[in-house]
């Protein structure tokens, strides 16, 4: 079965530190994708980050990198100089090339001023 | 263009009445999904429609649920004789082709009360 676990239901930190979310998947496909969606409280639902499992390169997008862990089966998201606006509900995503996809149950952060 | 649109943003209901919740894609995309999100909880998948393909309905949670694709643009989703445990966010959510590493564009989501 394919699952993804999000380990931390809610986190705090204070405005510019750096915070790292954690996720753990299991899949028996060995290629697949691996996303970071954020929910903030507007309910809409955006892409932060995406990995294919067949790169070994982590992917970074500005603040936002992963580190991806294929041997592990984690892939966890790290925020550095949080700001107030990443409040929201992050998504740990894994989906396969049948387009099978699957939500981890989301870790709420909260952003402290 | 515009992003994806669902209609109505809210609805809320009786138990045992049936409703019907609209999604309007991205123009162009051929993938369509929909997703129910319970409070506080993830995202749990319900359908998904690729192109002229037959959809993916393994998702749906009993047969009161149902949904349709017309001309490969706008889908709607109907719950027949609503229970209070439809109560939930309907996210729609398109992507170009079906690619896996394809980006999903979601909609606001249609919060469903059933009274």
């Amino acid at each position: 079965a394919q699952t993804v676990t999000q380990s931390q239901p809610e986190m705090s930190v204070q405005e510019a530190e750096t915070v790292t979310l954690s996720c753990t998947y299991d899949t028996s496909e060995s290629n697949y994708y691996l996303f970071w969606y954020k929910q903030p409280p507007s309910r809409q639902m955006i892409l932060v980050i995406r990995q294919e499992a067949y790169k070994q390169q982590n992917a970074t997008e500005n603040r936002f990198s992963v580190n991806f862990q294929k041997a592990a089966k984690s892939f966890s998201l790290k925020i550095s100089d949080s700001q107030l606006g990443d409040t929201a509900m992050y998504f740990c995503v894994l989906r396969n090339r049948d387009d099978k996809i699957i939500f981890g149950k989301g870790t709420r952060l909260h952003i402290l001023p | 263009g515009a992003g994806v649109s669902q209609s109505p943003s809210n609805k809320v209901t009786e138990k045992g009445k049936d409703v019907e919740l609209r999604c309007d894609p991205i123009s162009g995309h051929t993938a369509l999904y929909w997703y129910r999100q319970s409070l506080g909880q993830g995202l749990e998948f319900l359908i998904y429609f690729q192109g002229n393909s037959a959809p993916d309905k393994s998702g749906l949670p009993s047969d009161r649920f149902s949904a349709e694709r017309t001309g490969g643009s706008v889908s709607t989703l109907t719950i027949q004789r609503t229970q209070q445990e439809d109560s939930a966010v309907y996210l729609c959510a398109s992507s170009r082709d079906s690619p896996p590493s394809n980006e999903q564009f979601f909609g606001p989501g249609t919060r469903l009360t059933v009274l």
